[in-house]
């Protein structure tokens, strides 16, 4: 089956403290990984994705396939960083759907 | 330009009514697709359109939710006899192409309340 799970709703920091949003997905063929994110009153939106291998607002997301994880990190955060993150899965089935398989969620607070 | 649009924003409707959700995807969009958040649910997929067609429609929970998408742009999706477990906020996505490496972008949502 295949599942998305993210075994924190709630993450409070300190602005300038370390965050990790923890990821781990069950899946038996090679999915491709995201992390999405809702600001308050603003939409959902795409943050990254693991084939870019990029760094978006100083958030990275390594993706583990023997730990099956795409947990994301930021040294240092800021309280512009407080958000809904959710992280999802796009299963290939070919190329016949590109839909997404979403966690939960974890709300990020960061107190200043 | 603009983004996604969904209407109703808001919709309250009594249990055993039928509604209609609205979507209005980027224009030259080709792949839609529908999503709901339950109350302390994640987003669950509903159903995928490529143009007018829906090859997967495979989240959709009874055969009380249809969708439809006309001329490859707006979609409907209908809820018939609606239940209280169907309240939930009802997400539109759209990307050019289904190829995952093209970005979903969502719209503001429709929050569905059955009373």
């Amino acid at each position: 089956a295949q599942r998305v799970t993210q075994p924190e709703k709630l993450l409070s920091v300190f602005k300038g403290a370390p965050v990790e949003l923890k990821c781990n997905y069950s899946y038996s063929g090679s999915p491709e990984l995201f992390w999405y994110v809702q600001y308050s009153r603003q939409r959902l939106q795409l943050l990254l994705r693991h084939i870019s291998r990029e760094s978006i607002k100083g958030f990275t997301a390594d993706l583990n396939k023997g730990e099956t994880s795409f947990h994301l990190k930021k040294p240092f955060a800021q309280e512009e960083d407080s958000a809904m993150y959710y992280c999802a899965l796009s299963p290939f089935y070919g190329g016949a759907t590109n839909k997404l398989i979403f966690g939960t969620g974890t709300l990020l607070a960061v107190q200043p | 330009g603009a983004g996604v649009s969904q209407s109703p924003s808001n919709k309250v409707t009594e249990k055993g009514k039928d509604v209609e959700l609205r979507c209005d995807p980027i224009s030259g969009h080709t792949a839609l697709y529908w999503y709901r958040q339950s109350l302390g649910q994640g987003l669950e997929f509903l159903i995928y359109f490529q143009g007018n067609s829906a090859p997967d429609k495979s989240g959709l929970p009874s055969d009380r939710f249809s969708a439809e998408r006309t001329g490859g742009s707006v979609s409907t999706l209908t809820i018939q006899r609606t239940q209280q477990e169907d309240s939930a906020v009802y997400l539109c996505a759209s990307s050019l192409s289904r190829d995952s490496h093209y970005e979903q972008y969502f719209g503001p949502g429709t929050r569905l309340t059955v009373t």
